[in-house]
């Protein structure tokens, strides 16, 4: 069980808006930065977003992060069906101030 | 480009042990922190282990602390995980990656470690 909880799944239809949650607590998601990461099926995980709302080149601007409190939020608006895929993400804070991964939300396109 | 390429990964049984590499190429090797993070079949990602820049500082997550030991040569821009007392439930996909910025901003393939009788 990870200390970073995200929903199981979101959909939405394609040109629409996803929201994607990721609740965590003071000890970590409240102290640390956050980053998103997305995994299509079969692949590697790639990053796409750091320091809480920070895009590495070539992560287009449909993807958007923030960070309130103990909470993070992933926003991907215009969704495309190669926008399927699960999403995770992570912050600074675990045990011996480790690392640690949320459980994940697969993002369907209807 | 940067680059970074599993290998070590196989199958083994409960109680022995396995050594996994990640070469690097592509970057300034010793100028980073470097991390494993694997994935048990069907699962989501789990963070394992990673090692600072110079190799003199090491965290673990604790199920594999005692256990598992993270270790990078610079000289041979290598990264290893050295897994003892490997259980069933180390079964997963074993990838390597960039610490940049409070975050792994590239990735390795992933390498495959079945722990079976």
């Amino acid at each position: 069980q990870s200390v970073l909880t995200q929903p199981p799944s979101v959909s939405a239809a394609p040109g629409q808006k996803v929201t994607i949650s990721c609740s965590g607590s003071s000890s970590n998601i409240g102290k640390f930065y956050v980053s998103w990461y997305q995994q299509l099926p079969g692949a590697a995980p790639k990053l796409l977003i750091y320091e809480d709302n920070k895009r590495p080149s070539g992560i287009p601007d449909r993807f958007s992060g923030s960070r309130s409190g103990t909470s993070a939020t992933l926003d991907i608006t215009g969704l495309q069906t190669g926008d399927e895929a699960d999403y995770y993400c992570a912050a600074e804070g675990g045990s011996f101030s480790t690392f640690v991964f949320a459980t994940g939300t697969k993002v369907t396109v209807l | 480009e940067v680059q970074l390429l599993e290998s070590g990964g196989g199958l083994v049984q409960p109680g022995g042990s396995l050594r996994l590499s990640c070469a690097v190429s592509g970057f300034t090797f010793s100028s980073y922190w470097m991390n494993w993070v694997r994935q048990a079949p069907g699962k989501g990602l789990e963070w394992v282990a990673n090692i600072n820049p110079d190799g003199r500082e090491e965290k673990y997550v604790g199920s594999v602390r005692g256990r598992f030991t993270v270790s990078r040569d610079n000289a041979k821009n290598s990264l290893y995980l050295q897994m003892n007392s490997l259980r069933d439930d180390d079964t997963a996909v074993y990838y390597c990656g960039r610490g940049v910025s409070w975050s792994l901003d590239s990735w390795g393939q992933g390498t495959l470690v079945t722990v079976s009788s």
